[in-house]
């Protein structure tokens, strides 16, 4: 069974930083292509960043491009999100998924729980 | 950026009824279209791939068509348990975009 779990929430002030976590499990961690994807308070889903199996290539939304750094590390099973400069607009929880795919970045058939990121002064 | 457009935003309606979602794409994405199920406080769940394709473990009374622009998600009896947000997204191009949601609940 294919478990994902994020770690690493919190809140912090705009500006600042934090390092997201997701642990996987019960699947060939480095086939697969991983991303995140995050849902603001009461809003709906927004794609925010993927990276193949190799972690050879990483895609971002334009609204973190710059800001946060997606990586992994397939002899630990884990994906992170590095996120800079963070900003109110990031306030969301931030999801964990694995892709049906390898290389391509298609569809996330396994999510996480989620993780709080609250960005406030 | 693909925009995906999905109506109704919300509906209500009785138990065993037919319920019908439509998502439609500001350009041809052929049949590169998910629908997902998010129960409040819960993470989304995929339930249909590629326009049509039921995920396993799906319940059959879900089921999806379209192609190109125009899809339809459709739940052909609904339970108690459907009570849900359903979003559509497409993959043909990055970003991944997804619809607004439709927040399906019971009359």
């Amino acid at each position: 069974e294919v478990q994902l779990v994020e770690s690493g929430g919190g809140l912090l002030q705009p500006g600042g930083s934090l390092r997201l976590s997701c642990a996987a499990s019960g699947f060939t961690f480095n086939t697969y292509v991983m991303t995140w994807v995050r849902q603001a308070p009461g809003k709906g889903l927004e794609w925010v960043s993927s990276i193949r199996g190799s972690g050879d290539i990483t895609y971002y939304a334009d609204s973190v491009k710059g800001r946060f750094t997606i990586s992994r590390d397939n002899s630990k099973n884990t994906l992170y999100l590095q996120m800079n400069s963070l900003r109110a607009e990031d306030t969301a929880i931030y999801y964990c998924g694995k892709d049906r795919r390898s290389r391509a970045v298609t569809t996330v058939d396994s999510w996480g729980q989620g993780t709080l990121v609250t960005v406030s002064s | 950026d693909i925009q995906m457009t999905q109506s109704p935003s919300s509906l209500s309606a009785s138990v065993g009824d037919r319920v019908t979602i439509t998502c439609q794409a500001s350009q041809d994405i052929t049949n590169y279209l998910n629908w997902y199920q998010q129960k409040p406080g819960k993470a989304p769940k995929l339930l249909i791939y590629d326009a049509s394709d039921l995920e396993t473990g799906v319940p059959s009374r879900f089921s999806g068509s379209g192609s190109g622009t125009d899809f339809t998600f459709t739940i052909s009896s609904l339970q108690p348990e459907d009570i849900a947000t359903y979003y559509c997204q497409q993959y043909d191009n990055l970003p991944l975009t997804f619809g607004g949601g439709t927040k399906v609940e019971i009359k």
